[in-house]
């Protein structure tokens, strides 16, 4: 049973806003939401972490409606180097492992 | 700097040949990670480590094993019984044992290939 929900891949173009979506069902309470992107041969770098509202930071905002089984990446102004894959991630306290389970993330192509 | 070091970059594994992926960090983080990555897939837990001399096994920890001897070393083994070895190899740390909060760091990655 996958522990989050994105969509495999999304388009946009340079200067545009782009907001992934990430779907948690399943979240837990004591669940935090965390972000990170990939560049090809290299390892996930954390971009922003949740837990409910909105978060911000200089790269991105992090978007957690009241019931927290979504939450929103938001990535202002996307330049050619956004190109990336995004990963969302919750706990995963199903099998009582203090561990994180990356799922198969969004792949965000960035066109000039 | 602080960070994370995996060595090689490159591996070559003959047909039922163990080798041994390294993975130092100076950050002085408790919590060490293992992942594989297939090509254009997610990132799969193989194993992890939340102290000195223990580990819990991940997603696919069959054919691969670990040690924790040191704090900031945590080489992962990938054995003969490991069929499909080829991929991406990513391993991590984290300040904490709360792994569900605190951010990972992760080293450049080894990629292993069978000859």
């Amino acid at each position: 049973l996958a522990k989050t929900t994105q969509p495999i891949s999304m388009d946009s173009y340079e200067g545009q806003e782009v907001n992934i979506t990430c779907s948690h069902n399943n979240i837990a309470t004591n669940d935090y939401i965390t972000w990170y992107q990939q560049f090809p041969s290299q390892g996930p770098r954390f971009i922003i972490q949740g837990y409910k509202t909105k978060v911000t930071n200089e790269v991105a905002s992090l978007f957690i409606p009241a019931d927290r089984k979504s939450s929103t990446l938001s990535l202002p102004r996307v330049s050619l180097s956004d190109t990336a894959v995004y990963y969302c991630l919750v706990g995963d306290m199903d099998t009582g492992r203090r561990a994180l389970t990356f799922g198969s993330g969004t792949r965000l192509q960035v066109q000039p | 700097d602080g960070g994370i070091t995996q060595s090689p970059k490159y591996l070559f594994r003959k047909e039922g040949q163990n080798v041994t992926l390294s993975c130092e960090q100076n950050l002085n983080h408790d919590a060490m990670y293992w992942y594989r990555q297939d090509p254009g897939q997610g990132l799969r837990l193989i194993y992890y480590s939340q102290i000195v001399n223990d580990f819990q096994k991940g997603d696919i920890a069959e054919g691969y094993s670990v040690s924790r001897e040191k704090k900031e070393s945590f080489p992962l083994t990938v054995t003969s019984a490991q069929k499909n070895p080829t991929a991406f190899y990513l391993c991590a740390s984290s300040s904490s044992r709360d792994s569900l909060r605190e951010t990972q760091y992760f080293g450049p990655g080894t990629r292993l290939l069978v000859l």
